[in-house]
């Protein structure tokens, strides 16, 4: 079974410049999430599909960071413009339905913004 | 809001020893799920163990195992025998059950290491 797919593994822009990284869920699977993880820190939910809908986007900063999934596959998420704070890892998980089910991880995007 | 805490930031084992890593938290919810990932130096997030939280049993996995006490909100996770391949940052996380938005809150995070 092929596991989450994201690209690119690694990412280094300028502060005001954009950004976007691509997911490529579990087969199947119809919730998707993105989170950012800060060094130090552990992950935190930045958006949640449910096939195509957004269930949840409340720590989402809207004012620069945009996610979307078409056809309730694959999703992109995109910052513009970047600031330095933005700095992160940013994983991907699927899960065949939300709760308590195992979400599947990809090996994330680590984002360097100087 | 729910919270998890984890206060150990690192923690050092012998291999083959055990090693008992802490987490709790705090909510208010009745039903809810407990797990513990593993993220090593590729960064990608591995389900260790999960609970539920309605089950009194304590759950184990191979090598693996926590002890629940829901009423001190505590999970914590024992690594029996272990190996160089368990030196990682291990993560504890929550997640509700049911209702629409089941994120997974996470703590921040043990980093364990591994002896030989």
């Amino acid at each position: 079974e092929a596991g989450v797919a994201q690209s690119p593994r690694y990412k280094i822009i300028e502060k005001r410049q954009s950004v976007a990284f691509w997911c490529n869920p579990i087969s199947g699977h119809a919730t998707l999430y993105w989170y950012q993880q800060i060094l130090g820190q552990g992950p935190k939910l930045l958006i949640q599909f449910q096939n195509n809908g957004v269930v949840d986007d409340s720590q989402l900063p809207k004012d620069r960071f945009s996610a979307e999934r078409l056809k309730g596959v694959d999703s992109t998420l995109k910052i513009q413009p970047a600031k330095l704070e933005d700095s992160a890892v940013y994983l991907c998980a699927s899960s065949l339905d939300g709760g308590g089910v195992r979400a599947f991880f990809g090996q994330g995007t680590r984002l360097t913004v100087v | 809001a729910q919270t998890v805490t984890q206060s150990q930031p690192e923690m050092s084992v012998q291999e083959a020893e055990t090693v008992t890593l802490s987490c709790t938290y705090d909510t208010s919810e009745s039903d809810y799920y407990l797990f513990w990932y593993k993220q090593p130096p590729s960064r990608q997030m591995i389900l260790v163990i999960r609970q539920e939280a309605y089950k009194q049993q304590n759950a184990t996995e191979n090598r693996f195992s926590v002890n629940f006490q829901k009423a001190a909100k505590s999970f914590s996770l024992k690594i029996s025998d272990s190996q160089l391949g368990d030196a990682a940052m291990y993560f504890c996380a929550y997640n509700r059950y049911g209702g629409a938005t089941n994120k997974l809150i996470f703590g921040t995070g043990t980093l364990l290491a591994v002896q030989p």
